[in-house]
């Protein structure tokens, strides 16, 4: 079956703390892995992805295929990282096909 | 560029009225359109895959008499909520397949449907 867990519904951290989002995943085949986010009363906008290994507004996320994980790190929260978070999953021969989410996770960063 | 523009934002029905929503790409041609449907900070849905000029292709359990998917032409794709019930409140996001993207697809802003 093809799934994407993210455990946490809701994350609390404090300004400046270090942030880790888990993703796990299930998934036939090769997949390709992305971490959308949802900022308040806004779009989903792509976040990163596994196959540009960058980092994007200093998170980071690394495939581990051992473990099927792919979690989101970012060793110091901002008040403004506050936002819904989603994995997703796809075929990385699937250009283009319908990807699949996680639950997402809510992170909330205190002032 | 490759927005996609989701009307209405919100929108308000009486218990067994439809609803329609559309979802427009603005400066490209979107020939493969998905909806989906998201509860409260939890997941999205996929309730179903239109390509323009076919019928959708719908998720399991999602019923296509209830959730018309019409996708005539390359810039719009519509849902249409019908005979619409309480159950049926939620938010609806399209997005459209864009594979001049870094991941493919570039999402709507959603539509807010409560139905009273």
């Amino acid at each position: 079956a093809q799934r994407v867990t993210q455990p946490e519904k809701l994350l609390s951290v404090f300004k400046g703390a270090p942030v880790e989002l888990k993703c796990n995943y299930s998934y036939s085949g090769s997949p390709e892995l992305f971490w959308y986010v949802q900022y308040s009363r806004q779009r989903l906008q792509l976040l990163l992805r596994h196959i540009s290994r960058e980092s994007i507004k200093g998170f980071t996320a690394d495939l581990n295929k051992g473990e099927t994980s792919f979690h989101l790190k970012k060793p110091f929260a901002q008040e403004e990282d506050s936002a819904m978070y989603y994995c997703a999953i796809r075929g990385i021969y699937n250009q283009g096909g319908k990807l699949i989410f996680g639950q997402g996770t809510e992170l909330s960063v205190k002032p | 560029g490759a927005v996609v523009s989701q009307h209405p934002s919100w929108v308000i029905c009486k218990s067994g009225t439809s609803v329609k929503i559309e979802c427009r790409s603005l400066d490209f041609q979107a020939t493969t359109m998905f909806w989906y449907r998201q509860f409260p900070k939890q997941s999205l849905m996929l309730m179903a895959t239109s390509n323009e000029g076919s019928k959708a292709t719908y998720e399991q359990g999602v019923e296509k008499d209830k959730f018309l998917i019409n996708h005539a032409s390359l810039t719009l794709s519509t849902l249409t909520v019908t005979s619409a019930h309480p159950e049926d409140s939620s938010f609806y996001i399209c997005s459209a397949r864009v594979p001049d993207k870094p991941d493919g697809y570039t999402f709507g802003s959603g539509t807010r449907l409560t139905v009273v």
